[in-house]
């Protein structure tokens, strides 16, 4: 169980164009979904938290309309990457809390994460 | 000052011998988790071990042991019986705050564990 897919799993982009990446949480629900950005051999850095129904969170130094975040589902978060450039290019990594009886759990569980070129 | 503390970019291990990945974190928080994750190569996290701040016994899951000392806010993690599918990057982490509160990981920096035949 504790299943958390992303799509797609890389993507090649020309600079200026945008692109979605989904998260979903395959077989549990998740009211809090974490997005992180991870660049070569180091660890992860979190970019927003992601509630759903409402706004999300974004952690200082992300810019929340580059990063746009729609969690409109219990088990599907979205992160468009608006106008990509080069220095967006990264490996994207979601992740999903579980509820477990109506409650959160403490474990987080990730998704295989997106690698994002932007040419 | 960082939260998470991970004094090891890179170990080494002959396969079958056991490991200890080192662990150090900072909070003023009673109440908080620390979890280890797996990233191998394709780029997954594996969650491998949960302690929560107020269990009292040390965690263990299979081959994965977590060395639990509060009082020197360590909070290691021991691979025994290593084996070649465990070289990964080792991530160590902690959310703050209660149980339920929609707090975020905080991650080290991570240790490049290497399992040699």
């Amino acid at each position: 169980g504790a299943v958390v897919s992303q799509h797609p799993s890389w993507v090649i982009c020309k600079s200026g164009t945008s692109v979605k990446i989904e998260c979903r949480s395959l077989d549990f629900q998740a009211t809090t979904m974490f997005w992180y950005r991870q660049f070569p051999k180091q660890s992860l850095m979190l970019m927003a938290t992601s509630n759903e129904g409402s706004k999300a969170t974004y952690e200082q130094g992300v810019e929340k309309d580059k990063f746009l975040i729609n969690h409109a589902s219990l088990t599907l978060s979205t992160l468009t990457v608006t106008s990509a450039h080069p220095e967006d290019s990264s490996f994207y990594i979601c992740s999903a809390r579980a509820l477990q009886r109506g409650r959160q759990t403490d474990t987080q569980y990730f998704g295989p994460g997106t690698r994002l070129t932007v040419l | 000052a960082q939260k998470i503390t991970q004094t090891q970019p890179g170990m080494f291990v002959q396969e079958k011998e056991a490991v200890t990945l080192d662990c150090t974190y900072d909070t003023s928080d009673q109440s908080y988790g620390l979890f280890w994750y797996k990233q191998p190569s394709s780029g997954e996290m594996i969650f491998l071990i949960y302690q929560g701040s107020y269990d009292e016994q040390n965690a263990t899951e299979g081959r994965y042991s977590l060395n639990f000392q509060k009082a020197r806010k360590s909070a290691n993690l021991v691979i025994s019986a290593s084996q070649l599918g465990d070289s990964a990057m080792y991530f160590c982490a902690m959310r703050e705050g209660l149980i339920g509160s929609a707090r975020q990981l905080t991650f080290g920096s991570g240790t490049q564990l290497t399992v040699l035949p």
